[in-house]
């Protein structure tokens, strides 16, 4: 079984500020990891995933990842952030088993919020 | 492109009804997941269908059930339906691959709220 936790419920910060997002994870298998974006009544964006090989890995909107094996986690950041990033990020990790493919876990979300 | 499309966007139901969703995934993907959303629970898998066949089940009661037609569309069904089914349900859609030949994200619906009152 897998189980995801972000360890900030809330993040305030303010525009220009550089922001970190912190997810940690645990599981008996191998998992693929991603970040996802949710903003007001609508669904989750993709920001971005590590599948293997560098574990820094970039995504859309100027946010980069880094994958840490031996911490089991994956914390997301973005040296300056805009009011526009404002909105909840979901951390989430899927099982590389086949037949468990498809069933995403994730954590509690981070509510991002950017002040001017 | 077009991404994920889940009809309806709102519901309003009343307790006991039973309710349909749709979702209709990104072109040349096979797998389908159902997830809900509420402020206390998060996000909770409920099922996922590939080629047709339920491969995940998540821990919900019977009434939740799902189905996946031929041309991959799914719909999720929930039947007696009580207050605390009120949420925001999302569909997501993914290539359904195994894990070894890559392409394991998923792509989301913008969701169908329902409100059971």
């Amino acid at each position: 079984a897998q189980s995801v936790t972000q360890l900030d419920s809330q993040v305030p910060v303010f525009e220009e500020a550089p922001v970190e997002l912190r997810c940690n994870y645990s599981s008996s298998v191998s998992v693929y990891l991603f970040w996802y974006v949710q903003y007001p009544n609508q669904g989750l964006q993709l920001l971005l995933k590590y599948l293997s090989g560098s574990t820094l890995v970039k995504g859309i909107n100027g946010f980069e990842a880094e994958f840490n094996k031996s911490q089991t986690s994956f914390h997301l950041r973005k040296p300056s952030v805009h009011i526009s990033d404002t909105a909840e990020y979901f951390c989430a990790v899927i099982s590389m088993i086949y037949n468990q493919g498809g069933k995403l876990i994730f954590g509690q979300g981070t509510e991002l919020s950017v002040k001017p | 492109k077009a991404g994920v499309t889940q009809t309806p966007r709102y519901l309003i139901k009343t307790r006991g009804q039973q309710v349909t969703l749709s979702c209709s995934p990104i072109s040349g993907h096979r797998s389908v997941s159902w997830y809900q959303q509420t402020p206390g629970q998060g996000l909770q898998f409920l099922f996922e269908y590939f080629s047709e066949t339920q491969r995940n089940k998540g821990n919900f009661p019977g009434r939740f059930s799902g189905r996946q037609f031929s041309n991959s569309r799914s719909e999720m069904n929930v039947s007696t339906l009580e207050l605390g089914d009120s949420a925001l349900y999302l569909c997501a859609s993914s290539v359904g691959k195994g894990p070894t030949t890559g392409e394991p994200e998923a792509f989301f619906g913008q969701g169908t709220r329902l409100t059971v009152v």
